[in-house]
């Protein structure tokens, strides 16, 4: 599975959008970006995947360039029970959810 | 719905004791999975199970055994306890491991070995 990079921390204003990157350069094809996220030593959750094409969901949305090499998360209105630590993970399908260590989002009043 | 249940939330052991971490999921999942987290780091994979019946060594599986219990159940036991494996441990499982579906997590179990 492709490694990944993401900034180790971030801050954004309560109520602005919250955009948090990761960087895939090495995805191969069959690839999937998943992010998932976790407040406060909790049991990570689920936000959202994708393969080429941009999603959006409840929660968030994903943004994946054109040659797949780099994604955006896109919280759009953040808020103090977003603070958490955010994980981007490149996955087969076959494959398994390896972690790396994440960015840290702090949401400020 | 429970999701994922852990069992014990917290444990504190000596070096040498032994002891299993339960984890029981009721969403009817095949994939069921084993993670350690450590002070600052991400999660990392200790062992999963595809499918009932089967298990595999993930990144870290060193010093630890599992059992897939049935569909529902998936241990871990730690024959041997030491000080490195003072962690937060979290269980999960998912639909299938080839299907492009979220994994469900635990609250995780809290374990120091003194």
């Amino acid at each position: 599975d492709a490694k990944t990079t993401q900034p180790p921390s971030m801050d954004c204003a309560e109520g602005r959008a919250a955009n948090l990157p990761c960087n895939h350069s090495t995805i191969s094809g069959n690839e999937y970006v998943y992010w998932y996220r976790q407040i406060h030593s909790q049991g990570p959750q689920y936000i959202i995947h994708g393969l080429k094409n941009n999603e959006t969901n409840e929660m968030a949305s994903l943004i994946i360039t054109e040659d797949r090499k780099s994604s955006t998360l896109i919280l759009p209105h953040a808020t103090l029970r977003d603070t958490a630590v955010y994980y981007c993970i490149v996955k087969r399908s076959q494959g398994n959810l390896i972690f790396g260590k994440g960015t840290k989002l702090s949401v400020k009043p | 719905n429970a999701g994922v249940t852990q069992t014990p939330k917290f444990q504190v052991l000596k070096t040498g004791q032994s002891m299993t971490l339960q984890c029981a999921q009721d969403m009817n999942h095949n994939s069921m999975y084993w993670y350690r987290q450590d002070p600052g780091m991400g999660l990392r994979l200790i062992y999963y199970s595809a499918s009932e019946g089967t298990t595999d060594k993930g990144e870290v599986p060193n010093g630890y055994n599992v059992s897939r219990l049935n569909k529902r159940e998936f241990s871990l036991r730690l024959e041997s306890a030491a000080p490195s494996q003072t962690s937060v441990y979290f269980c999960a499982s998912s639909p299938r491991t080839e299907m492009n579906t979220e994994a469900f997590f635990g609250q995780g179990t809290r374990l120091t070995v003194v």
